[in-house]
Formats: structure tokens, C-alpha cells, sequence
């Protein structure tokens, strides 16, 4: 069964501090991988996108990594805002259609002053 | 500039009554999807359509019913709603070709009493 998993639920930490965030997958073929960021009462928004062939990606102050090999992505923030307090959800695309599509729980991150 | 609204944000209605759920989006975009999240769940997708006169059923559709007379729109319907319908709707739409990274609305807050 194609699963996306992440960890950790929940998360605080305080303003200017650095977090990781992790995602493990079972979906396979795998195509690419998606981070979004869902703030409160909001649609999720895409941050980054990962594929096959790609390690390393940033984004401002957001750093993806991923492990094809080990099936294995991280999101890092740098230098925690409070406007970062948000679900971050880990998406799963499926080689060989639109539709297929797997999301993860998500992290919520609150970041506090 | 282009964007995804969705109508109404919140819905307040009772078992039993027939429901429908408007989403809009102007991107031009062939592909739209309605997903529900639920905690302690990924979004889930309930139909999508890949083009005008076009659905199929997601992992979760037992309910619900959606129709595509243009490209613009996407009404999600609950024909007899019920109390497990009570979710947060999200409709998202995104281009065909490419990394298909998928654009969401606001979302829609549905309470069944």
C-alpha cells in the first residue's frame, strides 16, 4: 500500500531557531515529491518540488533534501519566523497519472516569540 | 491574476439535506480535484476531472457527485448529507503537462447536524 508518513505530529520551537522535518514514503514508482505549507484556515501552497534525480532544492529559508535510495525527504527551516506556524504536508506523486496522488498527515509547526 | 475560489467557506446544513459546493478557478487549468481533510487523515481525494464533460471517483466518493459542463468549474454535490460528510472541502485544479503541481482554494468548512 502507498503510504506517506511524517514526523514529527507536532512541533514547537522558538522564534530564530532551526527545524527539520521528515517524510518517509512507501509509494512507488515514484515520480516526484511535494512539500506544501497549509497555514490555518487556508489551502496548502507548494514550497518545493522534488524529483528523481534531485538531492538538494531550497526555497528562501526552506532547504528540501531527498533519499530515492531510502525513500526518505526532509524539509529544513532556517532561522524560524512566526509567520512559519503552519502544517507542512508531504505529497507523494505516482508515476503514470494526475490523480495519483498520496498526501501525508502533516507536521504542524507552531513557532513561538 | 489567476486564482481558485470556492463557495460558500462555511456551511452549516442538516442530515439529510442535499448540498452542493462551488469551486471556480480561473488558471484555464484542465484538471480539478475535490479532496476532504479530515484529522488524523491526509486529504483524501473524493472525484476529479481531467476536462470539460469529464469525472471519475477518488478514494472517497460513496455521496457525493460532481459534474463538468466548462473549464472554469467544478460543483462538488452531496446528495443526502450525513454526519461523516462534516469536513473542511478543498478544491485544487492544475495544468496538464509539466510537474503538475496542483493549486487549492481557500477551502470549505461543511458541518452536518
Amino acid at each position: 500500500k502507498n503510504q506517506v508518513e511524517q514526523s514529527p505530529q507536532s512541533l514547537i520551537i522558538l522564534e530564530g531557531k532551526n527545524c527539520t522535518l521528515q517524510c518517509n514514503y512507501t509509494v512507488s514508482p515514484f515520480s516526484n515529491l511535494r512539500w506544501y505549507k497549509q497555514d490555518t484556515g487556508r489551502g496548502p501552497v507548494s514550497l518545493t518540488i522534488m524529483t528523481f534525480s534531485e538531492n538538494t532544492k531550497s526555497n528562501g529559508r526552506y532547504t528540501a533534501t531527498l533519499d530515492a535510495d531510502t525513500k526518505q525527504s526532509s524539509l529544513h527551516i532556517t532561522a524560524s519566523q512566526l509567520s512559519d506556524s503552519a502544517s507542512y504536508i508531504c505529497v507523494v506523486r505516482i508515476s503514470g497519472g494526475y490523480q495519483k496522488v498520496t498526501f501525508g498527515i502533516g507536521t504542524k509547526l507552531q513557532v513561538i516569540p | 491574476d489567476a486564482e481558485i475560489t470556492q463557495s460558500p467557506r462555511h456551511k452549516i446544513t442538516e442530515t439529510g439535506r442535499q448540498v452542493t459546493l462551488a469551486c471556480h478557478q480561473t488558471w484555464n487549468h484542465n484538471n480539478m480535484f475535490w479532496y476532504r481533510q479530515d484529522l488524523g487523515h491526509g486529504l483524501r481525494l473524493i472525484h476529479y476531472s481531467y476536462g470539460v464533460q469529464d469525472t471519475n471517483k477518488g478514494e472517497v466518493s460513496d455521496g457525493y457527485s460532481v459534474s463538468r459542463s466548462n473549464t472554469e468549474d467544478l460543483p462538488l454535490t452531496l446528495e443526502s448529507a450525513a454526519s461523516s460528510q462534516t469536513s473542511v472541502y478543498f478544491c485544487a485544479s492544475s495544468e496538464v503537462a509539466g510537474l503538475n503541481e496542483q493549486f487549492f482554494g481557500p477551502g470549505t468548512r461543511l458541518t452536518v447536524l
